[in-house]
């Protein structure tokens, strides 16, 4: 079945700073990868997806990249402010299977 | 965007007892709806997914006995957690797709502890 793995776990950046959050997948037949961002106490939240058909897909400040030769995908935040701390998960999946989601990272913003 | 509703958000039940967990799609048809648990400061561990009408797929070390999923429609699934113990307490949490492959809705979650 599909593995997603996420790098790092916990990411502290100085605002205004970029972040950058790093996931590799394993099963060639995915192909939706979205981004959830969790904040403490609540449910994850959409915040950007990409379809295996793009490369890249932009959002403000939120950016994704994919790779499928690879494998890997890459969410991208510019300009960070206080509100963009919180937790962070990548996710992968396939028209007819699950979403399995990486193991998360904490991002921490810096004032 | 869609909305999911969990229900009840938060649960203390005795030891030895089963708990009934429900998460409502409530504006549109979720064909697959996905259980979650995720405990303190972790990633979400993919529990089971289940289709409407059709038995429920157990990730691999689920107990499905413990862990009774039913889809009976399109606008609800249930989890039971049977004959609870400590170690069973957690936050679970749903998902709800109305198609393979695009946006999963999360509920709100429940925070399932057993005493």
């Amino acid at each position: 079945g599909e593995n997603v793995e996420q790098h790092p776990s916990t990411l502290s950046v100085q605002e205004g700073d970029s972040a950058v959050i790093k996931c590799t997948y394993s099963d060639s037949a995915s192909n939706y990868f979205p981004w959830y961002k969790q904040e403490l106490g609540k449910r994850p939240q959409l915040i950007i997806d990409i379809r295996s058909n793009v490369g890249e897909k932009k959002d403000q400040r939120i950016a994704v990249t994919l790779n499928k030769t690879a494998k890997h995908f890459s969410l991208h935040i510019t300009e960070t402010q206080p509100e963009d701390s919180a937790v962070y998960f990548c996710a992968a999946s396939s028209s007819a299977s699950k979403i399995i989601f990486g193991s998360g990272t904490r991002l921490s913003i810096r004032p | 965007g869609a909305v999911v509703s969990q229900h009840p958000s938060r649960v203390i039940c005795k030891s030895g007892t089963s708990v009934k967990i429900e998460c409502r799609s409530l504006d549109f048809q979720a064909t697959t709806m996905f259980w979650y648990r995720q405990f303190p400061k972790k990633s979400l561990m993919l529990m089971a997914t289940s289709n409407e009408g059709s038995k429920a797929t157990y990730e691999q070390g689920v107990e499905k006995d413990k862990f009774l999923i039913n889809h009976a429609s399109l606008t609800l699934s249930t989890l039971t957690v049977t004959s609870a113990h400590p170690e069973d307490s957690s936050f679970y949490i749903c998902s709800a797709t109305g198609n393979p492959g695009t946006e999963a809705f999360f509920g709100q979650g429940t925070r399932l502890t057993v005493v």
